[in-house]
């Protein structure tokens, strides 16, 4: 199985800061990376596919990186929404693998 | 717009068999693929898999035959059943749309399963 890395388990931030969640895959997945977001009490969103385009609803300030094994996903001028916790996911072949999460956490 | 909602059991013995159901309001399963992820204590994410507009299915190897996704395409509908469940099963279930079998763009809002006797 391919194995999806976050360096990152926790990421602390201020609203107007901008901020990067990278994601490392174990082999080349091309660019078959999505990133998703969870909040607590709501259902994961779909943010971006394809390693950097965004789902359709993603504010322009998200955006995503990364061809090959290392991807980032780039936040600029948090918003309070913003904080909760950020998976990516390749689907370049199956069974389609998760990172561990990255909690982003208001400073 | 397209809503999934999971349901069944919140608690599962040992040895027995874990049973969910999807129910789809807003796109008919028909279309486009469903499947199931779970995220066990501590976060982790797994892709358990997923059944196509036609019916085919494609699985987990981990699930081994564990696992079976069906359909009631006469009420919109998926399920999940997965036999022989452990404690490592514990998790919460969700169900989600994947987009051309590859990128779930849209999900249920999960269903906690505890196994445990």
């Amino acid at each position: 199985d391919v194995q999806m890395t976050q360096s990152l388990s926790y990421l602390a931030a201020s609203p107007g800061e901008s901020v990067s969640i990278s994601c490392k895959a174990s082999k080349s997945i091309s660019n078959y990376l999505a990133w998703y977001q969870q909040k607590p009490g709501e259902a994961y969103k779909l943010l971006i596919y394809s390693g950097s385009t965004l789902q359709s609803g993603t504010p322009s300030r998200f955006s995503g990186s990364g061809s090959g094994t290392d991807f980032t996903l780039t936040i600029r001028s948090l918003e309070p929404e913003d904080f909760g916790l950020y998976y990516c996911q390749q689907y370049y072949e199956k069974p389609y693998t998760f990172g561990a999460g990255t909690k982003l956490e208001l400073k | 717009e397209v809503q999934l909602q999971e349901s069944g059991p919140g608690l599962v013995k040992p040895s027995q068999s874990l049973s969910l159901t999807c129910s789809v309001t807003g796109y008919s399963i028909t279309s486009n693929y469903w499947g199931w992820i779970r995220k066990f204590p501590g976060n982790k994410m797994e892709w358990m898999g997923y059944i196509s507009y036609s019916g085919s299915t494609s699985y987990n190897p981990s699930l081994k035959s564990r696992i079976s996704i069906t359909r009631d395409t006469s009420k919109n509908q998926f399920f999940l059943q997965l036999n022989s469940v452990t404690t490592e099963d514990t998790a919460t279930y969700y169900c989600a749309r994947l987009r051309r079998g590859y990128v779930m763009d849209a999900w249920g809002q999960g269903a906690s399963v505890t196994v445990s006797s």
